[in-house]
Order: structure tokens, then C-alpha cells, then sequence
């Protein structure tokens, strides 16, 4: 079964320091997102991509963070300088024309900012 | 906005016995009502959905009802084994919010032996 994979599996940074989490959707997929959960909390929606733009982005996507297709496998999220509260784990996910529905998780990036 | 909320966090249940997990959901627009199945260390997968149209679905051991009314839905498993352990999420999804899902909590069910 095809599946949406997500690397680094665990990424340490500093504080202020860029970082950049890679996905591959599932290569049929049409639409591509972000979810990040901090320990012990909900799983957040970040942001939404569609057509080679953001479709839609929560408020926790602000001018920190962007995404990236920059080819026609990988999709990007970077996180521009990080702060201590973007510790969590960082999911990507991939749904064909069906969008929010029938949802394809990765594994996720486990960010540790110290 | 959508908010969720899930209960209980945690569920303790004997193998063979059924578990219900409640969420409540906050926005009248929701339409689309899945439920994800995570397993320690492993990717949220999706288990079942249900749309607004419909009351109830289900597939095999596991089920859900929908309440648009009262606003909440519900997942129950029957007949639960061990393998049945796993984090649990809710979500919610509306037609006026486009791609995006919100979430539930979590519940975290543990089926003993």
C-alpha cells in the first residue's frame, strides 16, 4: 500500500535556528497539509495545499512557517527560526480529489527545539 | 471556529468487552466526521468516517452514530481485543472550513487481556 513518508523521524535544533521537514505524499495525491502535535495535546491543523498554493492555514501558520513544493514529489514545511513552543511532531498528509476526506498520514518528524 | 472536545482520555476495558469514545463537536456546519486509529510510535490511520446524512455506519467490530441535533458522535467497538489498543481521535470537518480537519483529545483505550 502506498504510503506518505516523512523524513528526518526525529530533528534537534536550537533555538532561532531554520529547519526544514520533508514529506512525500502519496504520488497520485492532489492535496497536501501539516498537522503538528505538542506532547500530550490535540493534533493541530497548520496548513492546506492545493494547485502549487496554500488553500488554507490555521493561525499557528504565521510568517515562520512556509511550505514548498518544490518539485514534483517532495512537499516542504520550514520553519524559519524556530522558538521553544514549536516542539512537537509534525505530520504530513496527503488526500486525493476526495480532500479532508480518506486522509493519508505519514509517520511524523519528531522536533525537539532546545 | 470548530472545536472538538473527546471523552474520556483514557479507557481501561476487559478483552470481549465494548468501548465507546464520545466527542462533541461545536460548529453546525461540520459535515464529515472521521475517527483515526494511532498506535504507539506509529501514524494516525483513518478507521471509519460518517458524513452528516447518515445517523450511523459500520464496519465489522467497530461503529459510529452521529447526533447533528445534540452534536456529538460516537465510536464503539464490540467485542474488543488486545490489538484494539491505540490512541483514538475524533474529528470534525466543515463545509465552510474547506481542507481542514479539527481535532479531538485523543483517548487512549487499553484493552486488557
Amino acid at each position: 500500500e502506498p504510503e506518505v513518508t516523512q523524513t528526518p523521524s526525529h530533528q534537534v535544533t536550537q533555538m532561532g535556528q531554520e529547519v526544514i521537514l520533508r514529506c512525500v505524499p502519496i504520488s497520485n495525491h492532489l492535496y497536501f497539509y501539516w498537522y503538528r502535535q505538542i506532547l500530550g495535546q490535540k493534533v493541530e491543523f497548520l496548513v492546506s495545499f492545493y494547485n502549487n498554493e496554500i488553500s488554507e492555514k490555521s493561525e499557528i501558520f504565521d510568517d515562520q512557517f512556509s511550505v514548498e513544493r518544490p518539485d514534483g514529489s517532495n512537499f516542504t514545511l520550514k520553519i524559519r527560526s524556530t522558538k521553544l513552543e514549536d516542539s512537537a511532531m509534525y505530520f504530513c498528509a496527503s488526500s486525493d480529489w476526495a480532500g479532508v476526506e480518506k486522509l493519508f498520514f505519514g509517520s511524523g518528524t519528531q522536533l525537539s527545539v532546545l | 471556529g470548530e472545536n472538538v472536545e473527546q471523552h474520556p482520555s483514557t479507557l481501561s476495558v476487559q478483552e470481549g468487552d465494548s468501548a465507546v469514545i464520545k466527542c462533541t463537536y461545536s460548529d453546525s456546519a461540520s459535515n464529515y466526521f472521521p475517527w483515526y486509529k494511532q498506535e504507539l510510535g506509529k501514524r494516525p490511520q483513518l478507521i471509519i468516517d460518517i458524513r452528516s446524512n447518515v445517523g450511523e455506519k459500520k464496519d465489522q467490530r467497530i461503529a459510529v452514530t452521529l447526533n447533528k441535533t445534540a452534536k456529538h458522535f460516537s465510536l464503539h467497538i464490540t467485542e474488543t481485543q488486545p490489538e484494539d489498543s491505540a490512541v483514538y481521535f475524533c474529528a470534525a470537518s466543515s463545509s465552510n472550513a474547506g481542507n481542514m480537519l479539527t481535532f479531538g483529545g485523543g483517548t487512549r483505550l487499553m484493552v486488557k487481556p
